[in-house]
């Protein structure tokens, strides 16, 4: 069975630019979780996707947004980058709201922004 | 709203000696407990899981995790540290239909 498969693994962006990850959950999970871990502040939440909607929301500026797709991959979208973006993204998935066995990661996307 | 604390940054052991990595939450109702370890540059894998059955958690790797609800706490331990445990811990807690908030995370450094 494929894990949750992130893409692209890195890369590099210059300030103000966009950005675009992907994230595609295990096979049958229909929730999916975005994580932004940047350098010592260990694992911020992001956005939480299920069944389409987004159920809730970190403590991000709206320039984070993403969506999920009716075949439950995502994508997690960055405007008007900022230096402090740089930071591993990690995505994951569960079988469903509130599952009790936990998530299944990705190995993450590492975004660089120069 | 439910929190986790992982009580120190690092942990330094010695190879074969025991490993304790601590962690406390804090959760209006039973939660859900869970341990994860990410090795460099990687994503978070699963270690073990607590759900309201055993209070002792078996995990991967030789690691387990007690439940203590007089304690609320929920520590990491491994008999015998091998040098491939060096990595970053994370301890999280969920509340059923609420997402998994992590702790801080705590990085083990095994040194021969």
């Amino acid at each position: 069975e494929a894990g949750v498969t992130q893409s692209p693994t890195h890369l590099i962006k210059t300030r103000g630019q966009q950005v675009t990850l992907r994230c595609s959950p295990i096979s049958g999970h229909t929730s999916v979780y975005w994580y932004q871990q940047a350098l010592g502040l260990g694992l911020q939440f992001l956005l939480w996707y299920d069944e389409g909607e987004e159920r809730n929301r970190g403590n991000f500026p709206p320039r984070f947004s993403g969506r999920q797709f009716p075949n439950y991959s995502s994508e997690l979208n960055v405007n008007a980058l900022e230096l402090e973006d740089s930071a591993l993204y990690l995505c994951a998935s569960s079988l469903m709201t509130g599952d009790s066995g936990g998530y299944t990661f990705g190995s993450g996307t590492r975004l660089t922004v120069v | 709203a439910q929190s986790v604390t992982q009580l120190g940054s690092h942990v330094s052991v010695s190879e074969g000696a025991l490993v304790l990595l601590r962690c406390n939450y804090s959760s209006s109702v039973p939660p859900y407990l869970f341990w994860y370890v990410q090795y460099p540059n990687q994503g978070l894998q699963l270690l073990l899981k607590y759900t309201s059955a055993a209070t002792l958690v078996k995990g991967i790797n030789g690691f387990e995790a007690e439940f203590k609800k007089s304690e609320t706490s929920f520590h990491l331990t491994k008999p015998s540290a091998h040098m491939s445990d060096a990595a970053e811990y994370f301890c999280a807690v969920s509340q059923g239909f609420q997402k998994l908030v992590f702790g801080t995370g705590t990085r083990l450094l095994v040194s021969p």
